[in-house]
C-alpha cells in the first residue's frame, strides 16, 4: 500500500542537539499530522498542519507544511532524553481522506 | 475524558480462534479508525467507520471484521485468528470525515497468534 518516504529511519543525537526529520509523498495531502509514539504507547499527536507553507510550532518542536502539499518536516531543537521515542509524519490524502502514515524516524539521545 | 480506550492491551491466541478488540471514545468523534503496526512499517489502516451504520475498508482489511453500532464503539473483530495478524493494533477518532481533522489515538492491544 501507499506509504509515505520518512528519514531518517533512525537518529542518534547528543543531548542540546538540533534534530530534523522530514517526510515527502508523490500525492498531493491537505494535512500533515506529526505524531510521537514511546514504547508500548500509542501516538500522541504533536503538532497539526492544515496550510501549505504553514509553520507552528510547539515548545521545541517546530514543522512546516511543504509548498508543494508533497512534503513536510519536523524540527526538534536543543533535544532532552525524554525526546527518544519513535515519530510518525502522515498524510491525509486531499482526495480519500485517509491518513496516511511514514515508517518512522526512531531517535535516540545520548545524555 | 478517557479518550479513546482500548481493551484488552495483551492478546495471545492460538490459530483458528477468533476473538474481538474493543474501542470506545467519549468524544462524540464521528470518524474512527483500526490500524494495525508491524516492525518497521508505519501504521496501516484496516478498516474505518465515517459514523454510526457506515463502515469501510482500508488498506489491509482481509481477516477482519467491523461493525459501528453506535458513535462511541467500533469493535475488530478477528474471525479465524492466522500467524500473520500478530501485530499491535491502534484504534484512532477524529471529530469528523474530512479535511481539518485531527486523529487521536488509543494506547494498542498487542496480539499474538500462535
Amino acid at each position: 500500500g501507499q506509504q509515505l518516504n520518512q528519514s531518517p529511519q533512525s537518529m542518534f543525537i547528543q543531548e542540546g542537539e538540533d534534530v530534523s526529520m522530514n517526510c515527502t509523498s508523490s500525492s498531493i495531502f491537505n494535512t500533515w499530522l506529526w505524531y510521537k509514539q514511546d514504547p508500548g504507547e500509542g501516538p500522541v499527536l504533536l503538532i497539526a498542519l492544515y496550510k501549505a507553507g504553514e509553520l507552528t510550532s510547539n515548545g521545541r518542536l517546530t514543522a512546516q507544511f511543504g509548498i508543494t502539499r508533497k512534503d513536510s518536516f519536523l524540527n526538534i531543537s536543543a533535544s532532552i532524553p525524554s525526546d527518544v521515542g519513535i515519530y510518525f509524519c502522515a498524510g491525509q490524502d486531499s482526495g480519500t481522506y485517509k491518513y496516511i502514515f511514514g515508517t518512522g524516524t526512531r531517535l535516540k539521545v545520548l545524555a | 475524558n478517557a479518550g479513546v480506550t482500548q481493551t484488552p492491551k495483551f492478546q495471545v491466541l492460538k490459530t483458528g480462534q477468533s476473538m474481538t478488540l474493543q474501542c470506545a471514545q467519549d468524544m462524540n468523534h464521528e470518524y474512527m479508525s483500526w490500524y494495525r503496526q508491524d516492525p518497521g512499517m508505519g501504521l496501516r489502516l484496516i478498516h474505518y467507520s465515517v459514523g454510526a451504520g457506515i463502515t469501510d475498508q482500508g488498506e489491509v482489511p482481509n481477516g477482519y471484521n467491523v461493525s459501528r453500532s453506535t458513535t462511541e464503539d467500533f469493535p475488530l473483530r478477528l474471525l479465524s485468528a492466522a500467524p500473520s495478524q500478530t501485530s499491535v493494533y491502534f484504534c484512532a477518532s477524529s471529530y469528523s470525515w474530512g479535511s481539518y481533522n485531527e486523529q487521536f489515538f488509543g494506547p494498542g492491544t498487542r496480539l499474538t497468534v500462535l
